[in-house]
């Protein structure tokens, strides 16, 4: 099965700011790349998606980036909001109907 | 429409007791799958259903749990004798089954076990 490392693991960021989480994975046959964002005491919540044939992908204040040859994705999320404030967790299945074997987590505080 | 349901949302068990929860899929998903997370923690994968076919349980932690979808829509996990380390909340989640398309997994409130 794949082994996902995530970094770091709490992050601290001041309102409008960026944040960035980073994911590692190990099997190169993972083709999928989910973040998940689950807030204290909810459901987790897929927030935004890659598949192993784009690079980039933007969904407004979203984006994520994959490095295929170096196995790693990272999640960037830019003019940050208090709502922000979440654990945030990435996958690396072999397809999007996959079981997930999520990340350790980054628990994101978004200061005001 | 309706999304992933749970329930019951909350148990509180005593030490030894069974316990059954339930999920309700989203209609017409043919992937189900459980996983249990602790405080603190991200959530584990337990078990998953393609339609009624349990095809992989690698996730359960011992032969006190066991879950089925006999119909392929409704699952129910069992845990028998429950212990103080099965306290956790129970996720459920469903998803379609489309190769070429999205298939995410739409996650259900879980379930809460607390065992005393």
């Amino acid at each position: 099965g794949e082994n996902v490392e995530q970094h770091p693991s709490t992050l601290s960021v001041q309102e409008g700011d960026s944040a960035v989480i980073k994911c590692t994975y190990s099997d190169s046959a993972s083709n999928y790349f989910p973040w998940y964002k689950q807030e204290l005491g909810k459901r987790p919540q897929l927030i935004i998606d890659i598949r192993s044939n784009v690079g980039e992908k933007k969904d407004q204040r979203i984006a994520v980036t994959l490095n295929k040859t170096a196995k790693h994705f990272s999640l960037h999320i830019t003019e940050t909001q208090p709502e922000d404030s979440a654990v945030y967790f990435c996958a690396a299945p072999k397809t999007s109907y996959d079981k997930v074997i999520f990340g350790p987590g980054t628990s994101l505080s978004v200061i005001p | 429409g309706a999304g992933v349901s749970q329930s019951p949302r909350y148990k509180v068990a005593k030490r030894g007791q069974d316990v059954a929860l339930r999920c309700d899929p989203i209609s017409g998903h043919v992937s189900l799958f459980w996983y249990q997370q602790a405080l603190g923690q991200g959530p584990e994968f337990l078990t998953y259903f393609q339609n009624e076919a349990q095809l992989d349980k690698s996730g359960l932690p011992s032969d006190r749990f066991f879950a089925e979808r006999p119909e392929g829509s409704v699952s129910t996990l069992k845990i028998q004798r429950t212990q103080q380390e099965d306290s956790a909340v129970y996720l459920c989640a469903s998803s379609l089954q489309l190769p070429s398309g999205t298939s995410e997994q739409f996650f259900g409130p879980g379930t809460r076990l607390t065992v005393l």
